[in-house]
């Protein structure tokens, strides 16, 4: 079974602060990367998808990077608001359209 | 508008009863997926389909079940219900048609209490 390991668990950030976190993955068999954003009683809506080592994607104030060679990514989030309260999921697959999802970062903004 | 529903959203039944949720999608995507999602495990994929007659088994199939009869629909049978399977359930679907990194897109879940 693979192992997709996010960090931290949580986090609490002010309103108007930067913030970042961390998805890794394995660096072998390598097809992609995904973030979704999940919000309390929602589903889960996808973000970004990163297939090359080196990618970079941006959404509005949300950003993330990709290094396949060392099995990481990063989501960040520049002046965070309150609507950026959610859970992010990252996900990682090695082929065959199957997605193994990470446990995500819960993600709190405070005003 | 095209989109993937569930039902129903929430079911409470008994140990032992067999239950079937439901999952249709408007997409006209070749794949399909079935996850739960517990606390402390995030989703974990339970069966998926990459097209009519095709089914496949997850990381936690054991007690469940699933056919794909047409394109639209995708239902979770769990044979004999558990208390352990009491959890959210999620569907999602895709095209398919991506050579990496093909999206998915994911119904509104399903909560699910075995008492």
């Amino acid at each position: 079974i693979l192992n997709v390991e996010q960090s931290p668990q949580s986090l609490h950030v002010q309103e108007g602060d930067s913030t970042n976190f961390t998805c890794s993955f394995p660096s072998s068999n390598f097809y992609a990367l995904h973030w979704y954003r999940w919000e309390t009683a929602k589903s889960p809506e996808a973000l970004f998808v990163m297939t090359l080592n080196g990618d970079e994607k941006k959404k509005g104030r949300i950003s993330a990077t990709l290094n396949t060679k060392e099995g990481y990514s990063y989501l960040y989030i520049k002046g965070s608001q309150p609507e950026d309260s959610a859970t992010y999921l990252c996900a990682f697959s090695q082929g065959a359209q199957k997605l193994v999802f990470g446990q995500g970062t819960r993600l709190t903004i405070n005003p | 508008d095209a989109e993937i529903t569930q039902s129903p959203r929430h079911k409470i039944t008994e140990t032992g009863r067999q239950v079937t949720l439901a999952c249709h999608q408007t997409w006209n995507h070749n794949n399909m997926f079935w996850y739960r999602q517990d606390l402390g495990h995030g989703l974990r994929l339970i069966h998926y389909s990459y097209g009519v007659q095709d089914t496949n088994k997850g990381e936690v199939s054991d007690g469940y079940s699933v056919s794909r009869s047409n394109t639209e629909d995708l239902p979770l049978t769990l044979e004999s219900a558990a208390s352990s399977q009491t959890s959210v359930y999620f569907c999602a679907s895709s095209t398919g048609l991506a050579q990496r990194g093909d999206t998915q897109y994911f119904g509104p879940g399903t909560r699910l209490t075995v008492l």
